[in-house]
């Protein structure tokens, strides 16, 4: 069975200050990974993903995550955050023979200023 | 290009009555997927359709919910009758064909409150 971990659920962080989010998932075989994000009343907007190649990924908004098969792990990192990156992020899987996510249950990023 | 539309954006109903949600995914989008998130969790698939057609339709509480995407293009996801338990935002997304590689692209969902 697939799953995903996240393993923060609330992560507060000051302004300009480095941030990572962890994410680890399971899986008997190859996967695709994403990260989404989730600002308030809005719908998942997609940061980045991981389909092969590169392990390490940029996204959208300064964001990166690196993707390590060992670990199986897909942490999200940004070196320096802003006030608007407070949002909920999403880490999820998808089976590489299938199209369904599977989504972890999220991290909430709160950038004090 | 236009974003997946939802309505209504909000909803509350007492438990036992009906609701139904819309959605228009992007133009040209084959695959549609309706989630359910509730508070504190991640979405979780409840249907997705391939043009017309149901892929997968596994998580969808059959005897209360239903879906329909008659002519391939938009979609209706109705519960009847509501429990408390349903209250969540349900969010829409497509992709343009269904592919796991791809991206989905959200709408910004409908909060149902069951009372």
């Amino acid at each position: 069975a697939q799953s995903v971990t996240q393993l923060d659920s609330q992560v507060p962080v000051f302004e300009e200050a480095p941030v990572e989010l962890r994410c680890n998932y399971s899986s008997s075989v190859s996967v695709y990974l994403f990260w989404y994000v989730q600002y308030p009343n809005q719908g998942l907007q997609l940061l980045l993903k991981y389909l092969s190649g590169s392990t390490l990924v940029k996204g959208i908004n300064g964001f990166e995550a690196e993707f390590n098969k060992s670990q199986t792990s897909f942490h999200l990192r940004k070196p320096s955050v802003h006030i608007s990156d407070t949002a909920e992020y999403f880490c999820a899987v998808i089976l590489n023979t299938g199209n369904q996510f599977y989504f972890g249950t999220g991290t909430s990023l709160t950038v004090i200023p | 290009e236009a974003g997946v539309a939802q309505s209504p954006r909000y909803k509350i109903i007492e438990k036992r009555q009906s609701v139904a949600f819309w959605c228009n995914p992007i133009s040209g989008h084959a695959t549609l997927y309706w989630y359910q998130q509730i508070l504190g969790q991640g979405p979780k698939l409840l249907i997705q359709f391939q043009n017309n057609g149901v892929v997968d339709d596994s998580q969808l509480p059959k005897d209360r919910f239903s879906a329909e995407r008659l002519k391939g293009v938009d979609s209706t996801l109705k519960i009847q009758p509501a429990k408390l338990e349903d209250s969540a935002v349900y969010l829409c997304a497509s992709s343009f064909w269904g592919g796991g590689r791809e991206t989905q692209y959200f709408g910004p969902g409908t909060r149902l409150l069951v009372l």
